[in-house]
């Protein structure tokens, strides 16, 4: 099985800190997503990442950045956190359309992020 | 972008009793899928449909595919309590991306 491992299960960080959150997978998958989830919104995508070094823009891209340095290893980095993106922060792989048979994500456990 | 309305919100079942929900959406998509997040957890997919009309089970969970292809369904028949979580649907047109519903949020009543 797939698996997609996020570093951390809770975090807390002070207003204006820069946040790092890393998320590994092991399956070799080209495409990981950073998604975040709130109560009544579901899950919004923030950005994604078809390949190492490439990044594209999700719904809500404002106030984050990613990293792919690596292609097992995609980072989403809050430049200088706000108590806004107090949210649980969800990581995903999938492995490109034709691959598998079956088009679902795997997620990480999720990482819960407090901003104070 | 793309939106999927996903209702209902939340439920408050006995356990033995059947639950329904479902996603609706102004744009078609090419694959359905449904998710269960336990709490604490990352979704875990449940069922995915392929095609317009598809019937698809997974033990005590039964999920469609609408015939226009702007919809989706998912029923559990006999709820226990481990049923509990959120479940969301999600919808894919082209390539990897997937567009997520607002989550049902299930509670059993033991």
């Amino acid at each position: 099985d797939v698996k997609v491992t996020q570093s951390s299960r809770y975090l807390v960080k002070r207003t204006g800190e820069k946040v790092f959150l890393e998320c590994v997978q092991d399956m070799d998958h080209e495409n990981m997503f950073w998604y975040r989830q709130d109560p009544g919104l579901g899950l919004r995508l923030i950005y994604f990442s078809y390949d190492v070094k490439m990044k594209e823009k999700g719904d809500i891209p404002e106030g984050y950045s990613v990293s792919r340095e690596k292609k097992e290893r995609f980072s989403l980095i809050l430049e200088s956190a706000s108590t806004n993106q107090t949210s649980m922060y969800l990581c995903a792989s999938i492995p490109p359309p034709g691959q598998g048979g079956v088009y679902g994500y795997t997620f990480g456990s999720g990482t819960r992020l407090t901003v104070v | 972008g793309q939106q999927l309305n996903q209702s209902p919100q939340s439920m408050f079942i006995q356990e033995g009793e059947d639950v329904s929900m479902n996603c609706t959406s102004s744009s078609i998509f090419n694959t359905w899928l449904w998710y269960k997040q336990d709490p604490g957890e990352g979704p875990v997919l449940l069922i995915a449909l392929y095609k317009a009309g598809e019937l698809t089970s997974n033990g005590r969970l039964t999920a469609q595919f609408g015939i226009t292809r702007k919809d989706s369904f998912l029923n559990i028949s006999a709820s226990i309590p481990s049923d509990v979580g959120i479940y969301f649907c999600a919808g894919q047109t082209s390539g990897s991306r997937l567009t997520f519903g607002e989550g049902t949020q299930l509670t059993v009543n033991p």
